[in-house]
C-alpha cells in the first residue's frame, strides 16, 4: 500500500462546478498535511495547509479526518486557471521536516 | 528576489558519466531537499540536509550524492549516471515547521 494515495484522475470539470479530491495516508501518527498544485512542466507550489478543524482559502476548502486517515479538497466555482495536478502531502513523522507525496490528482477545467 | 534556483535547467548525459546538478536559495533556509519526479511516482525525496554539513538519505538515494558546505547551496551529484536516472529533479527549501519552496527543476536526460 502506497503511504499516501491519490485518485489520479483525471477529472473533467465544467467550469463553474464544484470539484472534490480525496486522499489516504497510511500512517496515522501523520502529523501535519497539505494541498501542493503543480502545473505542466513546472514545480509544485503550496495550495493550502490542511488544519484538524478544517480549513477555507477563497474558493478552496480544505478537510482532515484523522479517524478514516483522510484528507479531501473541494474547489468550488472552478476557473479555467484551476487547470493543474493537485498533489496531496503528508508530513508524517513529528521532528522530521520530510514531505510524502501521493501522485497527484490531474484537473482540468473545460469552457 | 532570486528565491530558489536550479542549474542546469536541461541536461542530457552519456550512461556512465559523472554529473552534478547545482541547487541555491536566498532566503537561508536551514531544510534543503532534492526530489525526482517520474511518471506513476510522484516526487520521491533522494536526499535531504538539515543544516551546512548535516546530510540524510530520504527514500530513493542509490547513485546519488550530496554535500552542503554553504548553508545557501545543495549540490545533487549521480556519479555514474544510469538510463534508469533519467527523470526531473526539483530541489527545494525551507524552515522548519514551514512549506518548502521548489526550484523550477531540471530535466535529466541520460543515454
Amino acid at each position: 500500500r502506497k503511504e499516501v494515495e491519490q485518485d489520479p484522475g483525471p477529472f473533467n470539470v465544467p467550469e463553474g462546478a464544484t470539484v472534490a479530491f480525496n486522499c489516504t495516508y497510511s500512517n496515522s501518527a501523520s502529523q501535519s498535511f497539505f494541498w501542493y498544485r503543480q502545473d505542466c512542466r513546472k514545480e509544485p507550489k503550496l495550495l493550502m495547509s490542511v488544519y484538524s478543524s478544517g480549513n477555507e482559502d477563497g474558493r478552496f476548502t480544505a478537510q482532515l479526518n484523522r479517524a478514516s486517515q483522510y484528507i479531501s479538497l473541494l474547489i468550488r466555482d472552478s476557473k479555467l486557471s484551476d487547470s493543474a495536478t493537485y498533489l496531496c502531502v503528508v508530513n508524517m513523522y513529528f521532528g522530521n521536516e520530510k514531505l510524502t507525496f501521493g501522485t497527484g490528482t490531474r484537473l482540468t477545467i473545460i469552457p | 528576489d532570486a528565491g530558489i534556483t536550479q542549474s542546469p535547467r536541461y541536461k542530457i548525459t552519456e550512461t556512465g558519466r559523472q554529473v552534478t546538478l547545482m541547487c541555491h536559495q536566498t532566503w537561508s533556509h536551514s531544510y534543503m531537499f532534492w526530489y525526482r519526479q517520474d511518471l506513476g511516482h510522484g516526487l520521491r525525496l533522494i536526499y535531504y540536509s538539515a543544516a551546512a554539513d548535516i546530510t540524510d538519505k530520504g527514500e530513493v538515494p542509490d547513485g546519488y550524492v550530496v554535500s552542503r558546505s554553504k548553508t545557501e547551496n545543495f549540490p545533487l551529484t549521480l556519479e555514474s549516471a544510469t538510463r534508469s536516472q533519467t527523470s526531473v529533479y526539483f530541489c527545494a527549501s525551507s524552515e522548519e515547521g514551514y512549506e518548502q519552496y521548489f526550484g523550477p527543476g531540471t530535466r535529466l536526460t541520460v543515454t
